[in-house]
């Protein structure tokens, strides 16, 4: 059990350009989960896959962004055009089922 | 819907004294609970978590939190705290149905502990 793995840890970026964030997630997990988390929040759900089936996403997801996991194992959330609001830390996280989540230390994105 | 309410986004105590963060929830079905510990620039940890049986729950690093159903809390105590408890920590319900897994986060409270 290596953990979850997440990179980069940081990223400083200019609005408007795209970044891509990857999250490798316990090997034997099938489920994996995207939150944000600003500054003096609790994390916020963003997205969850089962396997390499995205079923469900929230509202805080706006067009902007998308997230995948093409073989069911790593996942990318990509953020297009990226917007000064859009600065927080994105966590990722798996479980096996129901078990609990294991996240990872997470990529701090700031948009200048 | 669920939701989680954490009292007090600050709490200071001295070393050695008692731990008491507050957690209350709101839950229209039976409601899987979980603490999680965060370290300065670290995802989050699992302290510990309540589904069904006991209501008195043990967890990491001398923790423990109870749920009290007719109170809608699950309060995270320790009997004496140790400098390096001082971190971020997170009460957190599943939303819906246990099935997704999926955590609903209170706002968090920093613990200091002062020497």
């Amino acid at each position: 059990d290596t953990g979850v793995s997440q990179d980069p840890r940081h990223k400083i970026t200019k609005r408007g350009q795209n970044v891509t964030f990857r999250c490798d997630p316990i090997s034997e997990h099938n489920r994996l989960y995207w939150y944000r988390q600003t500054l003096g929040q609790g994390p916020e759900f963003l997205t969850y896959f089962q396997n390499e089936a995205q079923l469900e996403k929230s509202r805080l997801l706006s067009d902007r962004f998308s997230a995948e996991r093409p073989k069911g194992s790593f996942s990318t959330l990509e953020i297009q055009r990226t917007e000064q609001g859009d600065s927080a830390m994105y966590l990722c996280a798996s479980s096996f089922e129901n078990s609990p989540l294991h996240f990872g230390n997470g990529t701090r994105l700031t948009v200048t | 819907a669920q939701s989680v309410t954490q009292l007090g986004s600050h709490v200071s105590v001295s070393e050695g004294a008692l731990v008491l963060l507050r957690c209350n929830y709101s839950s229209s079905v039976p409601p899987y609970l979980f603490w999680y510990v965060q370290y300065p620039n670290q995802g989050l940890q699992l302290l510990l978590k309540y589904t069904t049986g006991a209501t008195l729950v043990k967890g990491i690093n001398g923790f423990e939190a109870e749920f009290k159903k007719s109170e809608t809390s699950f309060h995270l105590t320790k009997p004496s705290a140790h400098m390096s408890d001082a971190a971020e920590y997170f009460c957190a319900v599943i939303h819906g149905s246990s099935n997704t897994g999926k955590l609903i986060f209170g706002q968090g409270t920093t613990l200091q502990v002062k020497p």
